[in-house]
């Protein structure tokens, strides 16, 4: 099992750009997540997946896009990216919702000039 | 809303001492889980335990004790005789419905 990948894992975009983070499980986990993590905030939850065709906002969603249409794969969508967005990012997975051990991926660390 | 608290930002110590890293929690609900994550300097996340709100039990596992106490709403993890490989980020996190919360984390530094 390749566990949770996540790509690309460095990317530096211009203000006002749009991308798209990949993440992916091969576990057949039900809940999915992203992260960012900035220095001296610890991880900020920005949104969640509970499984295929559900998803909702956490702590910080403004700024994010996110869809989940398979069970394996969500995305983390930035729509129009801003400096305040550099970050790295990381997504994880566990069977079921945030009660249990989730796994992460390496992480994206992105940056917005 | 939930809170996890680390008030130490970094502690620094010499192999084989004792350390504590502190975590205390906010919440409204009766039933959370809380955990413990350490982050090394290669940047991946480590689980290291989960803990639900119901299961005051403290736990050993080798060198790394776990401390929970619902009346103070703490979590303290306590690492013994320290080595220079348990240098890391080490974040505790509070999880409740689908929502989960980190701390700030403590970056621990053992120094040979």
């Amino acid at each position: 099992n390749a566990g949770v990948t996540q790509t690309p894992k460095f990317q530096v975009l211009k203000t006002g750009q749009s991308m798209t983070l990949q993440c992916a499980q091969d576990m057949n986990h039900e809940y999915m997540s992203w992260y960012r993590q900035d220095p001296g905030m610890g991880l900020r939850l920005i949104h969640y997946s509970v499984g295929a065709g559900i998803t909702d906002q956490g702590e910080v969603p403004n700024g994010y896009n996110v869809s989940r249409s398979t069970t394996e794969d969500f995305p983390l969508r930035l729509l129009s990216a801003a400096p305040s967005q550099t970050s790295v990012y990381f997504c994880a997975s566990s069977y079921s919702g945030t009660g249990i051990e989730q796994y992460f991926g390496p992480g994206t660390r992105l940056t917005v000039t | 809303a939930q809170k996890v608290t680390q008030a130490q930002t970094e502690i620094s110590v010499v192999e084989k001492e004792d350390v504590t890293l502190d975590c205390v929690y906010e919440t409204r609900d009766t039933t959370y889980y809380l955990f413990w994550y350490k982050q090394p300097p290669s940047g991946e996340l480590v689980f290291l335990i989960r803990r639900n709100s119901f299961d005051e039990q403290n736990e050993i596992s080798g060198r790394y004790s776990w401390n929970f106490q619902k009346s103070t709403s703490s979590f303290n993890f306590t690492i013994t005789a320290s080595q220079v490989v348990d240098s890391a980020v080490y974040f505790c996190a509070l999880s409740d419905n689908n929502d989960m919360r980190f701390g700030a984390g403590t970056r621990l530094t053992v120094k040979p």
